[in-house]
């Protein structure tokens, strides 16, 4: 157990939906990470906070959007769903703001769109 | 989006057999992570590297940072049939806008034969 929970586990939506996934870091942890695992797919990086602050930017669609709340938990919400953003979407946290923290995973939320 | 260069991409191997992969990538890195992530779970870190040439072990697992700071390898000794799973590399640096980039290899899947 890393620490990190994440919620909800699985989602099934519709095309054109819009979610939203939690995500709470380790306690004392500031950073959160999000990513996406399409099937047999790498770790595509989306976007990080710092202590409630946009930190860093990677592949994220205009469609994605995160935040990182005062309790430091994150959601990313993503709109007008479409088939092709079925897939594993992870959490992370460290404790640092820089790259040079090693990252914790949560469990993933897994995100089918029909 | 951008992913790190994993070799091998998958393998099987007879219990008790040494096992050595490694990541590569056109740029350089701070830090490098090594991952292991089971099916439907998160990646698990394994070993961190923060300088290049540093050599560092966890149990059978042994991780190098090159000394180009553009590659990194694991081995792990005596595999046993819990190691399978897929194992990711990370390279977490700085990009040339000046943003923090996090970057996974395409991972190696590992099957262990008992």
């Amino acid at each position: 157990d890393s620490g990190v929970t994440q919620t909800p586990k699985h989602l099934i939506t519709a095309t054109g939906q819009r979610v939203t996934l939690r995500c709470s870091p380790r306690s004392g942890d500031l950073s959160v990470y999000w990513y996406q695992q399409s099937l047999d797919q790498g770790l595509q990086f989306l976007i990080q906070y710092y202590n409630g602050e946009e930190r860093a930017k990677g592949n994220i669609l205009e469609r994605f959007s995160a935040q990182q709340f005062p309790d430091l938990h994150s959601e990313l919400n993503l709109s007008s769903l479409e088939l092709g953003d079925s897939a594993l979407y992870f959490c992370a946290s460290s404790v640092g703001e820089t790259s040079s923290y090693e990252q914790y995973f949560g469990p993933g939320t897994r995100l089918t769109v029909t | 989006g951008q992913q790190l260069n994993q070799s091998p991409q998958s393998m099987f191997i007879q219990e008790g057999e040494d096992v050595s992969m490694n990541c590569t990538s056109s740029s350089i890195f701070n830090t490098w992570l090594w991952y292991k992530q089971d099916p439907g779970e998160g990646p698990v870190l394994l070993i961190a590297l923060y300088k290049a040439g540093e050599l560092t072990s966890n149990g059978r697992l042994t991780a190098q940072f090159g000394i180009t700071r553009k590659d990194s390898f694991l081995n792990i000794s005596a595999s046993i049939p819990s190691d399978v799973g897929i194992y990711f590399c990370a390279g977490l640096g700085i990009s040339t806008s000046g943003t923090y980039k996090y970057i996974f290899g395409t991972g190696t899947r590992l099957k262990v034969l008992a």
